[in-house]
């Protein structure tokens, strides 16, 4: 089984700061990579596919890069709607979900 | 517009039986790999199960055997069938409709509002 690993694991920024989160698999997964951002009570919203296609709707600020086992999200000035946790999921074989990342106000 | 809308979820004890419904609007649910993805009560997200449009499935380790996935295209509905029912099932239950990109990488591109199952004498 593949697993995924993010780091970190929670951190703290200020609107308008540049936040990168990792997200690591245990094997090479080429491209088949993908972010999440979640909010509380709420069901996940996809951001990038394939590791750095953005999702329609989803405004640029937001950035992936990477391939094979290392991983990158970038908000590149943090709003105060991007507070929420960030899940990075592979879709090489089958499906798995990094454990989140959680990004709060300092 | 796509729409997906869970409901059936609800306090079962340990060892029962219970069934997910998710009802589709927008797309046709056969025509799309759909799945299941829970999360426990403050924690992240897992994967459960996925039916392929061709009608393959496959599921999670932690719920092989115990949860079978399955569709029924005249209603345009996704289901999820959970026996032996575990504390550890205790999660909200999402259903999600996956995307592609030319048929090489799938991601979760719809997601449904959740339904809550709690597993608890």
């Amino acid at each position: 089984d593949i697993q995924m690993t993010q780091s970190p694991s929670s951190l703290s920024a200020s609107v308008g700061d540049r936040v990168t989160i990792t997200c690591r698999a245990s094997q090479s997964i080429s491209s088949y990579l993908n972010w999440y951002q979640q909010k509380p009570g709420k069901a996940p919203k996809l951001l990038i596919y394939a590791a750095s296609s953005l999702q329609s709707g989803v405004p640029s600020r937001f950035s992936g890069s990477g391939s094979g086992t290392d991983f990158t999200l970038t908000i590149s000035s943090l709003q105060p709607e991007d507070f929420a946790t960030y899940y990075c999921q592979q879709s090489y074989t089958l499906f798995t979900f990094g454990p989140g990342t959680k990004v709060d106000i300092k | 517009e796509v729409q997906l809308v869970e409901s059936g979820g609800g306090l079962i004890q340990p060892g029962g039986s219970l069934r997910l419904s998710c009802a589709a609007s927008g797309f046709t649910v056969s025509s799309n790999y759909m799945s299941w993805v829970r999360q426990a009560p403050g924690k992240g997200l897992e994967w459960v199960s996925v039916i392929y449009s061709g009608g393959s499935t496959y599921y999670a380790d932690s719920v092989k055997g115990r949860f079978t996935i399955s569709r029924d295209n005249s209603k345009n509905t996704l289901y999820l069938q959970m026996n032996s029912l575990r504390a550890e099932d205790t999660a909200v239950y999402y259903c999600a409709r996956m995307g592609d990109v030319l048929e090489w990488l799938y991601y979760f591109d719809y997601w449904g509002q959740g339904t809550l199952v709690t597993v608890s004498s």
